[in-house]
């Protein structure tokens, strides 16, 4: 079965606005979960590292003051996209790191589209 | 800076046929490499290859790694249309346990 979740699975909003997508591992305690993004027909692009307790660590080009990530306990991880635009609209999924066995589980994924 | 480049980018094929799926990397120094499948939603794991030279197989999928040619490929033998998705190649950072993905290809199995 699943091992993280995403909510909401989709939303639309207009722009402007923020929006809060939530990122919950089910069975894990994962201390590190990535944020992706995915435009149409490309691939997943990292946005950044998750840290429980700790800042988040963004990748080249991200905006953190427009990507806020919480990761407030060791099963979830929030990413607010502030003040939203059309050119935003994405595809957003979380993972997170088993270092039991290496691998990388991803969520399912939020279609955001911002109008 | 580190590029994972897959191709062909796109493939239509029929039922029963078999294919071959290319990732070539210029990545410094990595972990491992990794085949996800996606499909409507977020990618499913198939594979983790760490030694060149060692296949790794499931059912009808089967990857192989040459770290001296730096290249992967992924294979699939008798396919079918449950295939069709998009097939991304990943490679883990030695350091961290960042994931930089290929451009993917998109398979399309016909009846």
């Amino acid at each position: 079965g699943a091992v993280v979740s995403q909510h909401p699975s989709w939303v639309i909003c207009k722009s402007g606005t923020s929006v809060k997508i939530e990122c919950r591992s089910l069975d894990f305690q994962a201390t590190t979960m990535f944020w992706y993004r995915q435009f149409p027909k490309q691939s997943l692009m990292l946005m950044a590292t998750s840290n429980e307790g700790s800042k988040a660590t963004y990748e080249q080009g991200v905006e953190k003051d427009k990507f806020l990530i919480n990761h407030a306990s060791l099963t979830l991880s929030t990413l607010t996209v502030t003040s939203a635009h059309p050119e935003d609209s994405s595809f957003y999924i979380c993972s997170e790191q088993r270092t039991s066995n290496n691998e990388q589980f991803f969520g399912p994924g939020t279609r955001l589209t911002v109008l | 800076e580190d590029k994972v480049v897959q191709s062909p980018l796109s493939l239509v094929v029929h039922e029963g046929d078999t294919v071959t799926l290319n990732c070539s990397y210029e990545v410094t120094n990595f972990r491992s490499l990794l085949w996800y499948k996606q499909e409507k939603k977020a990618p499913t794991f198939l594979f983790m290859l760490t030694s060149s030279g060692i296949e790794k197989k499931s059912g009808r999928l089967s990857s192989i790694l040459d770290k001296k040619e730096l290249f992967s490929i992924l294979n699939i033998t008798a396919t079918q249309t449950g295939d069709s998705a998009v097939y991304l190649c990943a490679l883990k950072s030695y350091n961290t346990d960042k994931l930089i993905f290929g451009t993917g290809t998109r398979l399309q199995v016909f009846p």
